[in-house]
């Protein structure tokens, strides 16, 4: 049973536009939640993270949006550029576990490519 | 700022056979984790470590085992090896104790194929 789900294995966006990845999860206690990046034969970049206190947090290009009601985040890339082409994971946990993120409830990935 | 480091990048073991897979945690990190990753998967949460003892474990099975040295490095064993443990895997380290949460670093992992 699939707590972290991403239902869109892939997504293809042309340079410049925007880019949406969606990610929806199943249990309420989860209350922090991350987006990783991963290229070929290298092991997943965090991106940006967002707790459940929050709707909204945005880094440069990369904004997180979280509505708890519908257990849904996405993630939105502004502009989108070739060097984004990646598989985007996003990821959940219980932000009180040990102390750090050690348990992370990972969805099986959306493979973004950015047409030049 | 030194990121985390694993080795072996490849290895090809036997079905049954043992393996030791290790990990150079992020400088100023002192917790590690593992995950697997098998081919179209997310990451699957398999035990992390913190202060030399594991603190926390997912759904797997005793024949996976890991250590933590001082220096925060660390090892994933795996006994009797399956088909099924054909992956990659991935280590990755974080900060207990620092200011707000600690976004998991990840290594470059080691992928594993058992014949």
């Amino acid at each position: 049973d699939q707590q972290v789900k991403q239902n869109s294995p892939s997504l293809s966006v042309q340079e410049g536009r925007i880019s949406i990845l969606n990610c929806d999860y199943t249990n309420s206690m989860f209350d922090y939640f991350l987006w990783y990046k991963k290229y070929p034969a290298e092991g997943p970049t965090f991106l940006i993270s967002i707790s459940s206190i929050k709707d909204k947090n945005e880094d440069g290009r990369f904004t997180v949006f979280l509505n708890k009601s519908a257990k849904h985040l996405s993630l939105h890339i502004v502009p989108s550029q070739p060097g984004d082409s990646a598989v985007y994971f996003c990821a959940a946990s219980l932000m009180n576990y040990g102390g750090s993120q050690g348990n992370l409830i990972f969805g099986k990935g959306t493979k973004l490519s950015v047409k030049p | 700022e030194t990121g985390v480091t694993q080795s072996p990048t490849h290895l090809i073991k036997t079905r049954g056979q043992q393996v030791t897979l290790r990990c150079s945690s992020q400088s100023g990190h002192n917790t590690v984790s593992w995950y697997q990753q098998a081919l179209g998967q997310g990451p699957q949460f398999i035990f992390q470590y913190y202060r030399e003892e594991e603190n926390g474990r997912g759904n797997f099975p005793p024949r996976f085992s890991g250590l933590q040295f001082p220096n925060y490095s660390s090892e994933l064993n795996v006994n009797a090896l399956e088909l099924d443990d054909s992956a990659l895997y991935l280590c990755a380290s974080s900060l207990v104790g620092g200011l707000g949460p600690s976004p998991l670093h990840f290594g470059n992992g080691t992928r594993l194929t058992v014949t």
